[in-house]
């Protein structure tokens, strides 16, 4: 089944502890992207990656850190998580940079205590 | 700045027709979109129309889109409790080479009988 798999589901820590938020996906999507979701903010982009080795921030990259060393992973760090950095997390694919489509994962609830 | 705009909430009985309203800021946008999010799960891509055109039908779903207001709205007719969910508008606006997304807080629709 075509997907993007987002890992963990859910996730309690505590400010400072570093952590990782995995996401994959089986589509062969060269672009993929993470975005982070606030009540009455809507999604907002962090980071983004067109191709392997390429990122770029989005529009709220502060406090986060991307690799894309495979083309099917994207991970997400938190290196020292604050409060305000709690949130729900998605992440995204696409064919191409430029399709139209792009495709979500099922998200991460992050809460930093 | 690019901006998407629409109301938080609509309340609806079961079998009438739903409308969600959006505003955009962005003239260039190339796509407007429509995606479904239900509770627990990511976003689900309901329904688009690409800029040079004013409606798109899609069984109970219609999108209009004014240009000069810059206005789109979503008509889910026939309004069904499975329906309940949060509607995201979102445009697409070409960016650094990418389909950069800007989304719309979300309207939160509540379907009673």
């Amino acid at each position: 089944e075509a997907q993007v798999t987002q890992n963990p589901r859910y996730l309690i820590t505590v400010t400072g502890k570093k952590l990782t938020v995995t996401c994959s996906q089986n589509m062969n999507h060269e672009y993929m992207s993470w975005y982070r979701q606030d009540p009455g903010l809507g999604l907002r982009q962090i980071y983004y990656s067109m191709n392997v080795e390429v990122t770029d921030k989005g529009d709220v990259p502060e406090g986060y850190k991307v690799s894309r060393k495979e083309k099917r992973n994207f991970p997400l760090i938190l290196e020292s998580p604050s409060p305000n950095q709690t949130s729900l997390y998605f992440c995204a694919s696409s064919l191409s940079p430029q399709h139209y489509e792009q495709y979500f994962g099922p998200g991460t609830r992050l809460t930093v205590t | 700045g690019e901006d998407v705009e629409q109301s938080l909430f609509l309340s609806v009985r079961e079998g009438d027709s739903s409308v969600i309203n959006c505003t955009y800021t962005d003239s260039s946008s190339t796509y407007l979109y429509w995606y479904k999010q239900e509770p627990g799960a990511g976003l689900q891509l309901l329904t688009y129309i690409f800029s040079n055109m004013d409606m798109k039908q899609d069984q109970r779903l219609t999108v209009l889109l004014n240009k000069k207001d810059k206005h789109l709205s979503l008509r889910i007719a026939d309004t069904q409790t499975g329906d309940s969910a949060i509607y995201f508008c979102a445009e697409s606006i070409g960016s650094g080479g990418y389909n950069k997304l800007i989304f719309g807080a979300g309207t939160r629709l509540a379907v009673h009988p």
